[in-house]
């Protein structure tokens, strides 16, 4: 049964970091590239950051390149975001996804999520 | 950027009916198109792929399609278990848009 377990949220101050982390579980990790979604309280899906299965690539939207990095570690099969500088509007339920293979760039497994809250 | 306009945002319907939600990309995406259910406190769960393409263990009642720029899902007989917010997402190229959702609620 494939598995994603997100760790790390919590409350946060303007312009501090956060790292959230993925445990993976029960499929070949490293075939698989992975994304982070976030979802704002009351609000709509948003794709946040994308990694290639081996790590050699990520992609970002906009509003967090600079500021957030996704990473991987396949031997742990964990999957990583670091997040810096965050802002308020970076307040949101933030899931880790599983790509499904091929060129297609859809999302079939999800994590229950997790809260990150940016506030003083 | 791709954007993916959704519509209705919201839907009210009674058990056994069918509905139609709609999704427009601002581009041709070639049917590279998904839709996803969320029950509220959960994560989201793909239903379809493709277009088109049932997701494993998702039931018939639900279907995709539409071509170009045009995407559409249809719920025939509508069960308790359905009812809940749906969103649409451009699998083409990144970044990777959501539809803004359409909740659908019992009447």
């Amino acid at each position: 049964e494939v598995q994603l377990v997100e760790s790390g949220g919590g409350l946060v101050q303007p312009g501090r970091s956060m790292k959230l982390s993925c445990a993976a579980s029960g499929f070949t990790f490293n075939n698989y590239d992975m994304a982070w979604v976030c979802q704002a309280p009351k609000k709509g899906l948003e794709w946040v950051a994308t990694i290639s299965y081996d790590g050699s690539s990520t992609y970002y939207r906009d509003s967090v390149k600079g500021r957030f990095t996704i990473s991987r570690d396949n031997a742990k099969s964990t999957l990583y975001l670091q997040m810096d500088s965050l802002r308020s509007e970076d307040t949101a339920t933030y899931y880790c996804a599983r790509h499904t293979m091929g060129i297609t760039h859809y999302f079939d497994y999800w994590g229950q999520g997790v809260m990150v809250t940016v506030s003083s | 950027d791709i954007q993916m306009t959704q519509s209705p945002a919201s839907l009210s319907a009674s058990l056994g009916e069918t509905v139609t939600i709609e999704c427009l990309a601002s581009e041709d995406i070639y049917d590279i198109l998904a839709w996803y259910q969320q029950k509220p406190g959960k994560s989201p769960q793909l239903l379809i792929y493709d277009a088109s393409s049932l997701h494993t263990g998702v039931p018939s009642r639900f279907s995709g399609s539409g071509s170009g720029t045009q995407y559409s899902l249809k719920i025939n007989s509508l069960q308790p278990e359905d009812f809940a917010s749906y969103y649409c997402q451009n699998g083409l190229s990144a970044p990777l848009t959501f539809g803004s959702g359409t909740k659908l609620e019992i009447k």
